[in-house]
């Protein structure tokens, strides 16, 4: 069974960057889409892109274009999310998913990281 | 864009009653719809793929319904671990993107 996990909490001044890391363990990675979902406190979900690490195409949000950097070493089966210009609203709990296949965006997320919080704070 | 409106925010149910969760897309969405749990602290939890498909593990109590616009995620014989926020998705292979519904709060009564 696949497990995602993820690296632990960052905090950062606003106008900085932040990387947070997933890598998967325990079955097949490099062919399904890794997506990155965030939360803010008391807040719902946001799709913030994915990639396929097979091949290394990243789709983003269009509210997280330009700012976002989803990459992929198929090697170390690790995917890696990258936000820039932070600002405060950025603080959130920072999610990599799975979907239930390969199909291409076209199903839901069974398996989820254990989360990454990251603070934007002056 | 497709925009998920759920309702409503909140719903008050006696354990041991049945709630009735809605989700309603701005255009027709087939049945690309998945629906979630999420308690405090922890990340979600996949319960219906395809609008009516129960993940795995998932108990029979949950149920899913609907397709084009509106959507309905069904919990019968409410236990105590089932309140908690309940969000949909609808997942899109053109454009690729996956758009999340703002929740819906399920409290105890």
């Amino acid at each position: 069974q696949v497990q995602l996990v993820q690296s632990g909490a960052e905090v950062k001044k606003p106008g900085s960057s932040v990387k947070v890391s997933c890598k998967a363990s325990g079955g097949t990675f490099s062919t399904y889409v890794i997506n990155w979902v965030r939360q803010a406190p008391g807040q719902g979900l946001e799709w913030m892109g994915g990639i396929i690490p097979k091949f290394n195409t990243p789709k983003y949000a269009q509210m997280f274009q330009g700012r976002v950097t989803i990459t992929a070493e198929d090697s170390t089966s690790t995917v890696e999310m990258e936000l820039s210009s932070l600002r405060p609203d950025d603080t959130a709990v920072y999610y990599c998913a799975r979907p239930i296949s390969a199909s291409y965006f076209n199903d839901g997320f069974d398996i989820w990281g254990q989360g990454t919080l990251v603070t934007v704070s002056s | 864009e497709i925009v998920l409106t759920q309702s409503p925010a909140t719903l008050s149910v006696s354990p041991g009653e049945s709630a009735t969760l809605s989700c309603r897309a701005s255009q027709s969405i087939r049945s690309d719809l998945a629906w979630y749990q999420q308690k405090p602290g922890q990340a979600p939890r996949l319960l219906i793929n395809g609008a009516s498909t129960r993940a795995t593990n998932i108990p029979a109590r949950f149920s899913g319904s609907g397709a084009g616009t509106e959507f309905t995620l069904t919990i019968s014989s409410l236990q105590s671990e089932d309140f908690a926020v309940y969000f949909c998705q609808h997942y899109s292979s053109w454009p690729p993107m996956y758009t999340f519904g703002p929740g819906t709060k399920l409290e105890s009564k």
